[in-house]
């Protein structure tokens, strides 16, 4: 397909695990985000790639979140020893980058993440 | 910072009617982008209009229209003749010049009834 695609749908897990969720974005897409969905906070953003560039962590809550974009398509986020709090659907998007403030972002279907 | 308030937790309209769902926001930016997506219970995010602070006229796009009010930073979405399909979450959200990440608000339900 040519859409935003995230692996796996969902996700259930136990305290303490590792867990890593993937995106891939569309083809040709230089920027990529993540954002995180819950029912307390909303739509927040956590990461953005933009190319080779260093990416923009400051939306991440703790240092048990890292991401990485290989290649400059797919990205991993990974959470380390998952707390029940971290229980939210995960969303990626992608988008180009130009000059202009418009700037559509393509969103992915989103992986639930259930930490029990 | 950036803040996007959106007042309406649910809106129940009826099959037909029209439905203004309300957007205010927050900024010192003067270049600046607002965005409505739609979410369906299916959970992808679909952008549904977009309105850039220096453009004068309202933004529409089929049903969907954004009163603009730059003086009072309102962005509302307005959607004629709503249909059953119209039924989901609706999230504003805002871009200022030079950031990436869009700003969220909390989101509006929207239930269209028979």
């Amino acid at each position: 397909g040519a859409g935003v695609s995230q692996s796996p749908s969902n996700k259930v897990t136990e305290k303490g695990k590792d867990v890593e969720l993937r995106c891939d974005p569309i083809s040709g897409h230089t920027a990529l985000y993540w954002y995180r969905q819950s029912l307390g906070q909303g739509l927040e953003f956590l990461i953005y790639f933009q190319g080779n560039s260093a990416p923009d962590k400051s939306g991440l809550p703790s240092d048990r979140f890292s991401a990485e974009r290989t290649g400059g398509s797919v990205s991993t986020l990974t959470i380390q020893r998952t707390q029940q709090e971290d229980s939210a659907v995960y969303l990626c998007a992608s988008s180009l980058v130009g000059t202009s403030v418009y700037n559509e972002q393509f969103f992915g279907p989103g992986t639930r993440l259930t930490v029990l | 910072a950036q803040k996007i308030t959106q007042t309406q937790p649910g809106m129940f309209v009826q099959e037909k009617e029209a439905v203004t769902l309300d957007c205010t926001y927050d900024t010192s930016d003067q270049s600046y982008g607002l965005f409505w997506y739609k979410q369906p219970s299916s959970g992808e995010m679909i952008f549904l209009i977009y309105q850039g602070s220096y453009d004068e006229q309202n933004a529409t796009e089929g049903r969907y229209s954004l009163n603009f009010q730059k003086a009072r930073k309102s962005a509302n979405l307005v959607i004629s003749a709503s249909q059953l399909g119209d039924s989901a979450m609706y999230f504003c959200a805002m871009r200022i010049q030079g950031a990436q990440k869009l700003v969220f608000g909390q989101g509006t339900r929207l239930t269209i009834n028979p």
